[in-house]
């Protein structure tokens, strides 16, 4: 059956840290592969989209690697700031439609 | 991106009642989707609203149960019928434009079922 995995529920960082968050898969085979960001009550906002002949990508203090080989991406925020603090989804797509992981709750500590 | 409103942003229903939730696009978009988050939980999707015929169901939905409409390509309805306490969740309706891979979501509908 199909999975998607992210490494923990709660990251907790100090500010100015680098926060990685994982995301593992299993019998997907995705086009690309999205994250977004949920604050509390609010629907998700899209950050980056990463495309299976893509390695990496970055946007402003965000970075996403993929490997279609290890069935995983990488999302780093750089410099955290506690205004950071949010819960991460990665998705996946497969014919537009998107299948979410359970999201990671980041904490930045001031 | 897409401007996405959703109505109404919250509702308190009794059991066995209907609500009609309303996702309006500022501009046309090719996809149209409905997805239910549940307490704690991540994202689920419910449907596919297609443009001018029925929607196409995710397994464990079923169109009794959430019909949804999309009489164009700006607008579409849910609706959460007969419901029960199991379907307090937020409700949200996602878009994918023209040309573009990335999805935008609306700001979601919290429905409490008593």
């Amino acid at each position: 059956s199909q999975k998607i995995e992210q490494n923990s529920e709660a990251l907790n960082i100090q500010e100015g840290k680098t926060a990685t968050l994982t995301c593992n898969y299993t019998n997907y085979s995705p086009a690309y592969l999205q994250w977004y960001r949920q604050d509390p009550g609010r629907g998700p906002v899209f950050l980056l989209l990463i495309r299976e002949n893509e390695k990496e990508k970055r946007k402003e203090r965000l970075k996403v690697t993929f490997d279609t080989t290890l069935k995983q991406s990488l999302f780093h925020i750089t410099a955290s700031q506690p205004a950071d603090s949010a819960t991460y989804l990665c998705a996946l797509e497969s014919d537009y439609k998107l299948s979410f992981g359970a999201g990671t709750t980041v904490t930045v500590r001031a | 991106s897409a401007v996405i409103s959703q109505k109404p942003s919250r509702d308190i229903c009794q059991r066995g009642t209907s609500l009609t939730i309303q996702c309006q696009v500022d501009s046309q978009v090719t996809m149209m989707f409905w997805y239910r988050q549940q307490p704690g939980q991540s994202l689920t999707l419910i449907a596919t609203a297609n443009q001018g015929s029925e929607a196409t169901y995710e397994s464990g939905f079923v169109i009794d149960k959430f019909p949804i409409s999309r009489p164009n390509l700006t607008f579409s309805t849910l609706t959460v019928s007969n419901m029960s306490p199991e379907d307090s969740s937020i409700y949200l309706c996602s878009v994918v434009q023209h040309y573009q891979e990335t999805q935008y979501f609306g700001p979601g509908t919290r429905l409490l079922v008593l």
